[in-house]
């Protein structure tokens, strides 16, 4: 069974440059949130999503991110028009369905994250 | 989610056991302490988690106080490869989302040989 697949593992874009990160959660997985990780920083959530839905994007800046999680395919972070202070690792988590009363709980799977540098 | 406070740092012989606390007063009933870990460049990986009782798996064991202020996280023969970034997590269990985490600064465990 494999993990959370995220690609590209690196990424390079000049200023002004489009950025497109890929997730592939795990099998069965549903729900999927991206986090980013500043240089000597913790993760920040970003955004969570189900297929085809965005459900929380409170950490998401307000200009030039966004995601999607369509019913084919991966999940994709888009960063437009890049600048410097977007450089950082962007992971990205899938889990299985919320928690509900009776269901035994479980954990989140993180991917290897894509690190993006805006030169 | 609750707020938790952890060292910043811990050292430890390769070989022994090591024990990372995190504080967590403000923990609320239905709150569940997860603990995940970050090695150097990699994405973060589940460790553990409880409720209230405490909790062991084949990679480490956790320890919940009785009132649940704070608990202890053992990597019982902690090897190299054990170095690593520690987060101690508090989270709503049932009706909340299960990868929705707040990462603080975690405790930097530098296991030397």
């Amino acid at each position: 069974n494999a993990g959370v697949m995220q690609n590209p593992r690196h990424l390079v874009r000049r200023r002004g440059q489009e950025a497109r990160l890929r997730c592939s959660p795990m099998k069965g997985h549903s729900h999927v949130y991206w986090y980013r990780q500043l240089p000597e920083e913790g993760l920040k959530f970003m955004v969570y999503l189900q297929k085809e839905n965005i459900i929380d994007e409170s950490g998401m800046p307000k200009e030039r991110f966004s995601a999607e999680f369509p019913k084919e395919g991966p999940s994709i972070l888009r960063i437009q028009q890049v600048v410097r202070g977007d450089s950082a690792a962007y992971f990205c988590a899938s889990s299985l369905q919320t928690e509900r009363i009776g269901q035994v709980n479980t954990e989140a799977f993180f991917g290897q994250g894509t690190r993006l540098t805006v030169v | 989610d609750a707020k938790t406070t952890q060292p910043t740092s811990m050292d430890c012989a390769e070989g022994r056991a090591a024990n990372l606390p995190c504080n967590h007063s403000t923990i609320s009933g239905n709150e569940y302490v997860y603990w995940y870990r970050q090695i150097h460049s990699q994405g973060p990986q589940y460790i553990i988690h409880g409720l209230k009782n405490n909790e062991t798996n084949e990679m480490a064991s956790l320890i919940i106080t009785e009132d649940r202020k704070s608990s202890t996280l053992i990597l019982p023969h902690a090897t190299l490869r054990d170095t690593a970034v520690y987060y101690c997590i508090v989270r709503v269990g049932r009706g909340s989302t299960l990868g929705r985490l707040y990462f603080g600064r975690g405790t930097q465990l530098t296991v030397w040989p």
